[in-house]
């Protein structure tokens, strides 16, 4: 089984910082999924990555194959950003995913 | 669009009571999952299914029951064994094969009367 942490549990920051969230697993992987989940509940997909970066927006996110390690950054945050981000896993040709337990992330204006 | 639909959005089950929650995605894809979600937890895997008429259960299927009896359905019954059945349960889909894009629905608040 794959154990995968996350890092902040929690996070406040005021409008316009650099957010930084950490996800490190256990097992090499096939796949890393960085998930957004708002209040009332629906998760939406951010990033799926397997090597490198990828940026969409204010949003980067990093993978590091050999140290097992992911990161999502936020630039210039704002309000709307407030959500919990999921990171999850999925390894080899298995079809299952694993999740970490979330970073809660509150924008302040 | 293709997506996932959930329904109902709220359900309140009576104890000794049968409840089944709907997941319907038309993303043609393989792999539908069942995920409970409980405050402070991460996503734990109920049931997941790989294709038609086969299902595997997760780390907590006790007290639950699935069936998969189309591509794009895969309904969830909460059954009266589940004793602790407050939380919230999101479908999901994902391809299979390669990397697996994931996909969810908006999920399904259940309480207890």
């Amino acid at each position: 089984k794959n154990e995968v942490e996350q890092s902040p549990q929690n996070l406040t920051a005021q409008e316009g910082e650099f957010i930084t969230i950490n996800c490190s697993y256990s097992v090499g992987i096939s796949a890393l999924h960085w998930l957004q989940q708002h209040p009332g509940g629906g998760i939406v997909s951010l990033f799926m990555l397997s090597s490198g970066k990828k940026k969409h927006g204010r949003l980067i996110a990093t993978i590091n194959i050999q140290e097992k390690h992911s990161s999502l950054h936020i630039t210039a945050s704002h309000p709307r950003d407030s959500a919990v981000y999921i990171c999850a896993v999925r390894w080899g040709t298995g079809n299952q995913f694993y999740f970490g337990t979330g970073t809660s992330l509150t924008v302040i204006p | 669009d293709g997506g996932i639909t959930q329904s109902p959005k709220y359900l309140f089950r009576k104890e000794g009571q049968n409840v089944t929650l709907s997941c319907e995605q038309n993303l043609n894809h393989d792999a539908m999952y069942w995920y409970r979600q409980d405050p402070g937890q991460g996503l734990r895997l109920i049931y997941y299914s790989q294709i038609v008429n086969d299902f595997q259960k997760g780390d907590i299927a006790e007290g639950y029951s699935v069936s998969r009896e189309k591509k794009e359905s895969f309904p969830l019954t909460v059954t009266s064994a589940q004793k602790n059945p407050t939380a919230f349960y999101l479908c999901a889909s994902a391809t299979t094969g390669g990397v697996g894009k994931l996909f969810f629905g908006s999920g399904t608040q259940l309480s207890v009367l």
